[in-house]
């Protein structure tokens, strides 16, 4: 089957790091996506890993371990515009599969 | 041109109306998706379109019909809905089909209420 969980909720501090976490069981893999999504708005693209390793961003960093079927998105220096939804999606033999999401609050 | 369009970006109707939501693209994508999209929940796959050809259909009642008249416009045509069927409507396109390593660029949604 098909499957990705990630935690519901988190809250970090401005100026911190955080790490949201990714786990995914898929039929077939060509990859790794994470996506933000502010509130009420359409989701965007943040980062793609098909390899194992860590991919860097600017303040966006994203790993995968393709054996472990774990990936994690790495926030740094977090500001407050940060607050918003971060999706996990794996692409598949078929299609797209949307984790169920991460709500980051970020507090002053 | 990076964009995803959608109209409308509200959109209002009774159960017993029909009516159309509209996504146009002109990146050159050649697999466009339609995704329903609950408050608090990850977008639902609803229809993919790979080359103007419906090649996924996630079990969606037949209250939605999609349409792929051209590569960069796609419809969702809608009728007889039902309250529940109440939610975001996002279009996405991509460069590559399905199964394959391409980000999937998001239009803003359309917002549809049914009463």
């Amino acid at each position: 089957g098909q499957n990705i969980d990630q935690p519901t909720e988190m809250t970090a501090t401005e100026g911190a790091i955080v790490q949201i976490n990714c786990t995914y069981q898929t039929s077939g893999f060509n990859g790794l996506f994470w996506y933000q999504q502010h509130a009420g708005e359409a989701p965007t693209f943040l980062s793609y890993n098909v390899l194992d390793g860590l991919e860097e961003k600017g303040r966006f960093s994203s790993f995968l371990s393709r054996s472990k079927g774990y990936s994690y998105l790495l926030l740094k220096e977090l500001q407050m515009k940060d607050s918003a939804s971060y999706l996990c999606a794996t692409s598949g033999t078929y299609k797209y599969i949307f984790g169920t999401g991460t709500r980051l609050k970020v507090l002053a | 041109d990076t964009e995803v369009t959608q109209t409308p970006k509200h959109l209002v109707m009774g159960m017993t109306n029909k009516k159309s939501l509209k996504c146009e693209q002109h990146m050159g994508h050649r697999a466009m998706y339609w995704y329903k999209q609950k408050a608090k929940k990850p977008p639902e796959l609803m229809f993919v379109y790979s080359y103007e050809k419906l090649s996924i259909n996630e079990s969606v009642p037949s209250r939605f019909s999609p349409e792929c008249p051209n590569s960069s416009h796609l419809f969702l045509h809608l009728h007889t809905l039902q309250p529940e069927d109440s939610a975001l409507y996002l279009c996405a396109s991509s460069q590559g089909a399905t199964g394959t390593s391409y980000e999937q660029y998001f239009g803003p949604g359309t917002r549809l209420t049914v009463t």
